[in-house]
C-alpha cells in the first residue's frame, strides 16, 4: 500500500542551497503533481505533468524545476533555495481524469 | 478564473454537534468538486466527491451537495466526533471534458481547521 512516497520528509537548507526532492507512485498513475502548502494559502500547484516525458507551469512555478523521469518518478528540483520557499511540499498522482491521491509531505526550512 | 472560498476558521464544536463549512466556487464550464482532509502530521486524502450538479457526495458521515445555482459545495455532518479534528479543503477542478494533467489541477481553498472537543 505505498501509493505515494516522497523523500525526504524534512530538510533544513542554508539559502543558495540546492536540493532535490523525490517522488514515486505506485499506482501506474499517468499524471503527477507538485504542490506547495503555506499557512492561510491552502496548496498551489507549482508543476504537473499529464504524462510522461510532459512537464507544464502551475501557478507558482518561479524558483522551481521538474523532471518526470518515468512514469513512476516525478523530482521537484530548488537549484538555489531562498527563505521564501520554506513550505510544506505535497507530491501527487492521478489516473487521467480521476482522483489525486498525495503523499505525506515534505517539510522544507530554508535559513 | 477559477477559484475556490471556504469559510475561515479554525471552528470548535463539541462532540456529536453538527458541523457544516461552507464552501463557494467560481468557475466556467463543469468542473468536478472535491473535499479533501488533512489530518495533523500527513498528508491530504479524499473525503468525498462530486462531479456534476445535484450530485451528492458523502462519506464516513460526511455528506457534500453539488449546487450549481448557488455555486456551492457545503460539507455537513450530523454528528461529529473528536477523530473529525483536521483540516478541511475544498477544491475544484476542470470539466469533464479536460483530459490528462489538467483534470487534475486541483484548485484549493484555503482550508478550514476544526476542533471537536470531547
Amino acid at each position: 500500500n505505498a501509493g505515494v512516497t516522497q523523500t525526504p520528509k524534512f530538510q533544513v537548507l542554508k539559502t543558495g542551497q540546492s536540493m532535490t526532492l523525490q517522488c514515486a507512485q505506485d499506482m501506474n498513475h499517468n499524471s503527477m503533481y507538485w504542490y506547495r502548502q503555506d499557512p492561510g494559502m491552502g496548496l498551489r500547484l507549482i508543476y504537473y505533468s499529464a504524462s510522461e516525458g510532459t512537464t507544464d507551469k502551475g501557478e507558482v512555478p518561479n524558483g522551481y524545476n521538474v523532471s518526470r523521469l518515468n512514469k513512476r518518478e516525478f523530482s521537484l528540483r530548488l537549484e538555489s533555495a531562498a527563505p521564501s520557499q520554506t513550505s510544506v511540499y505535497f507530491c501527487a498522482s492521478s489516473l487521467r481524469g480521476n482522483t489525486i491521491y498525495f503523499g505525506e509531505g515534505s517539510w522544507l526550512t530554508v535559513v | 478564473g477559477n477559484s475556490v472560498t471556504q469559510m475561515e476558521g479554525p471552528v470548535t464544536l463539541s462532540e456529536e454537534a453538527f458541523l457544516t463549512i461552507n464552501c463557494t466556487y467560481t468557475a466556467t464550464g463543469y468542473p468536478s468538486l472535491f473535499w479533501y482532509v488533512q489530518y495533523p502530521g500527513e498528508g491530504l486524502q479524499l473525503l468525498l466527491k462530486a462531479t456534476k450538479a445535484d450530485d451528492k457526495g458523502s462519506n464516513k458521515g460526511f455528506e457534500a451537495t453539488y449546487r450549481k445555482e448557488t455555486t456551492s459545495f457545503h460539507l455537513e455532518k450530523g454528528s461529529v466526533q473528536v477523530s473529525d479534528s483536521a483540516v478541511y479543503f475544498c477544491a475544484l477542478s476542470r470539466g469533464r471534458t479536460d483530459y490528462g494533467g489538467s483534470q487534475g489541477n486541483l484548485i484549493f481553498g484555503k482550508g478550514t481547521k476544526l476542533s471537536v472537543k470531547p
